[in-house]
């Protein structure tokens, strides 16, 4: 089955600075990439999502990269605010799987003032 | 919109004991789903359903585990008997329909098995 792969585990950046996260997966048929937003104690909410047929999506400070060729994709957050502090974890499915997502272990992100 | 609400928020058993998870949809949402999530990984998931129907229980541990969507709308998932490692969050998330790839999270609810 599919297996996807996130890092780094942790990512503490300085205010205002950029943040990438990455993650690999590994069953090429994997098509729909989204990233997933956690605060702590709250319920995971969509960020953003990007779809095989794309190379990169942008919605205002953050985008989504990915390479097909690689089995890779990543989330970028630029000037980062204390706000974007919160676990970040991707996912992966694919079409015949029928919205079945293969998480990946999470990033924490801290953003110090 | 009303989100996916869960209930309770926070369960505290001793072991062996039973336990129920109760989740309703976003409304009009016709696939739930169950996820497992651990401290510190990422949502697993355990059953999904289209309308009353389960479609992929293959990770559900069937000797302890049930779940239940009679009429389509809320799920309830059991645990009976609950053991120690059964400790962690129970997420139920929704979506209009599994091709739909939005999925909408429930606030979960974290089980504690002493």
């Amino acid at each position: 089955g599919e297996n996807v792969e996130q890092h780094p585990s942790t990512l503490s950046v300085q205010e205002g600075d950029s943040a990438v996260i990455k993650c690999t997966y590994s069953d090429s048929a994997s098509n729909y990439f989204p990233w997933y937003k956690q605060e702590l104690g709250k319920r995971p909410q969509l960020i953003i999502d990007i779809r095989s047929n794309v190379g990169e999506k942008k919605d205002q400070r953050i985008a989504v990269t990915l390479n097909k060729t690689a089995k890779h994709f990543s989330l970028h957050i630029t000037e980062t605010q204390p706000e974007d502090s919160a676990v970040y974890f991707c996912a992966a499915s694919k079409a015949d799987s029928w919205g079945k997502l293969q998480f990946g272990a999470g990033t924490q992100v801290v953003v110090t003032p | 919109e009303a989100g996916v609400v869960q209930s309770p928020r926070y369960k505290i058993i001793e072991k062996k004991q039973p336990v129920a998870f109760w989740c309703n949809p976003i409304s009009g949402h016709n696939t739930l789903y169950w996820y497992l999530q651990n401290l510190g990984q990422g949502p697993e998931l355990l059953i999904r359903y289209e309308n009353e129907e389960a479609v992929d229980d293959s990770q559900l541990p069937k000797d302890r585990f049930s779940a239940e969507r009679l009429k389509g709308v809320d799920s309830t998932l059991k645990i009976q008997p609950a053991e120690l490692g059964d400790s962690a969050v129970y997420l139920c998330a929704s979506a209009w329909t599994s091709s739909s790839n939005e999925q909408f999270f429930g606030p979960g609810t974290r089980l504690t098995v002493l």
